[in-house]
């Protein structure tokens, strides 16, 4: 079975960071392109970053661009979100989620379940 | 950017009901969009690609239509496991982006 499974939230002060985890398995993880995805209430489903499956092309949403760095670890189908100088509005459940192809097209067609990532004083 | 306009933003429908949910880009996207379901505490899953294909194992009563700036996803008839909330997604050009999505729940 194709698994994504998202670990290292949690509750974190404003400014601090956080290193985000997504460990695939049941698929060559090379094969594809990797995203972040946040949810939250008022805004729903929000886009993050992206990475190509081999960490040639990263992109950013403009809201974490310079705070946040996505990076991938092929050897250990490990997918990564480092979030830097954190504020109270990148409170959200973050989704790791596959691209359908090895480049970043953004069609995610396997998802995990999410990590919680609270930023609060 | 490109804006998603999802709506209604909620729809309550009954089991056997046929649903329709529609989503309009701010410009044309051509046939770049994704449906998703997403429910509390589960991982979402993608139903439709590219406008109108379906998911391999996806059931046949979920369908999409449309290109350019507007689409229309449809669940034929409505299935208790169908109770959820559905996002459509453009990926015609960065960033990608959702629409406000659309809460089904039970009349």
């Amino acid at each position: 079975e194709e698994q994504l499974v998202e670990s290292g939230g949690g509750l974190v002060q404003p400014g601090r960071s956080l290193r985000l985890s997504c460990a695939a398995s049941g698929f060559r993880f090379e094969d594809y392109a990797m995203h972040w995805v946040r949810q939250t209430p008022g805004k729903g489903l929000e886009w993050v970053s992206s990475i190509s499956w081999n960490s040639g092309s990263t992109d950013y949403a403009d809201s974490v661009k310079g705070r946040f760095t996505i990076f991938r670890d092929n050897a250990k189908q490990s997918l990564y979100l480092q979030m830097n100088s954190l504020r109270e509005e990148d409170s959200a459940l973050y989704y790791c989620a596959r691209d359908q192809y090895q480049l970043m097209v953004y069609s995610m067609d396997v998802w995990g379940k999410g990590t919680t990532v609270t930023v609060s004083s | 950017d490109i804006q998603m306009t999802q709506s209604p933003s909620s729809l309550s429908a009954s089991v056997g009901d046929r649903v329709t949910i529609t989503c309009q880009a701010s410009q044309d996207i051509g046939n770049y969009l994704t449906w998703y379901q997403v429910k509390p505490g589960k991982a979402p899953k993608l139903l439709i690609y590219d406008a109108s294909s379906l998911k391999t194992g996806v059931p046949s009563r979920f369908s999409g239509s449309g290109s350019g700036t507007d689409f229309t996803f449809t669940i034929s008839s409505l299935q208790p496991e169908d109770f959820a909330t559905y996002y459509c997604q453009q990926y015609d050009s960065l960033p990608p982006a959702f629409g406000q999505g659309t809460r089904l729940d039970i009349k």
